[in-house]
């Protein structure tokens, strides 16, 4: 069976970091992409990121490009999301998701339970 | 302001039949596959529907997508209560080289 558990998220600071990571099990972790996906309290989905099968390519949303930066370890079957000057904008719950191939505009196949991010002073 | 446009919320009555449209552009659905994804409050989305049509194992085929030029739909037959939760399209958009989701529809059966 395929799993993903999200791990990392907490209450910060706005302008703090934080490090989201993803425990991936039941799938041959290095043969897909991955990706980062959230909703806001009461909001829709937003991509916020992908990554290649072997990290050569990563992606961005507008909304996120220069502070959060994507990464995996294919090694340890991990996906990770650094997050820098974190804004009240960016609370959210965080999914960490399976594409469907080898690169992140294939769909998204299977999520996790999420991880729960919430930025305030 | 989502990239794919959907209704906020649909209804109908139990063993009815339901729509759920999602609208786009040339960069994005009318170029790129379709995915249907189906969440319960509280909890992850579950997909539904990948390549426009195509449903995963263990999904009845109560449920259907299919797509024309920049639009996708999503139909439910035979409706149950067990089915009212929020339902969401989702594909690529090569102009913006991003996953792109519509804003979501509520399902609500009668």
């Amino acid at each position: 069976e395929v799993q993903l558990l999200e791990s990392g998220g907490g209450l910060v600071q706005p302008g703090r970091s934080l490090r989201l990571s993803c425990a991936a099990s039941g799938f041959t972790f290095d043969d897909f992409a991955m990706h980062w996906v959230r909703q806001a309290p009461g909001k829709g989905l937003e991509w916020v990121s992908g990554i290649t099968w072997n990290s050569g390519t990563m992606g961005y949303a507008d909304s996120v490009k220069g502070r959060f930066t994507i990464s995996r370890d294919n090694a340890k079957n991990s996906l990770y999301l650094q997050m820098n000057s974190l804004r009240t904008e960016d609370t959210a719950l965080y999914y960490c998701a399976k594409a469907s191939g080898r690169y992140y505009y294939y769909n998204v196949d299977v999520w996790g339970q999420g991880t729960t991010v919430t930025v305030s002073s | 302001q989502s990239v794919l446009t959907q209704p906020p919320s649909v209804s109908a009555a139990p063993g009815q039949k339901v729509t759920i449209s999602c609208s786009g552009s040339s960069s994005n659905i009318g170029n790129n596959y379709v995915s249907w994804y189906q969440q319960f409050p509280g909890t992850a989305p579950k997909l539904l529907i990948y390549d426009n049509n195509k449903r995963p194992s263990g999904i009845p085929d109560r449920f259907s997508g299919s797509k024309s030029g920049t639009s996708a739909t999503l139909d439910i037959t035979g409706l149950q209560t067990g089915d009212e939760a929020d339902y969401y399209c989702g594909t690529w958009d090569s102009s913006l080289s991003a996953v792109v989701f519509g804003g979501g529809t509520k399902l609500t059966v009668l």
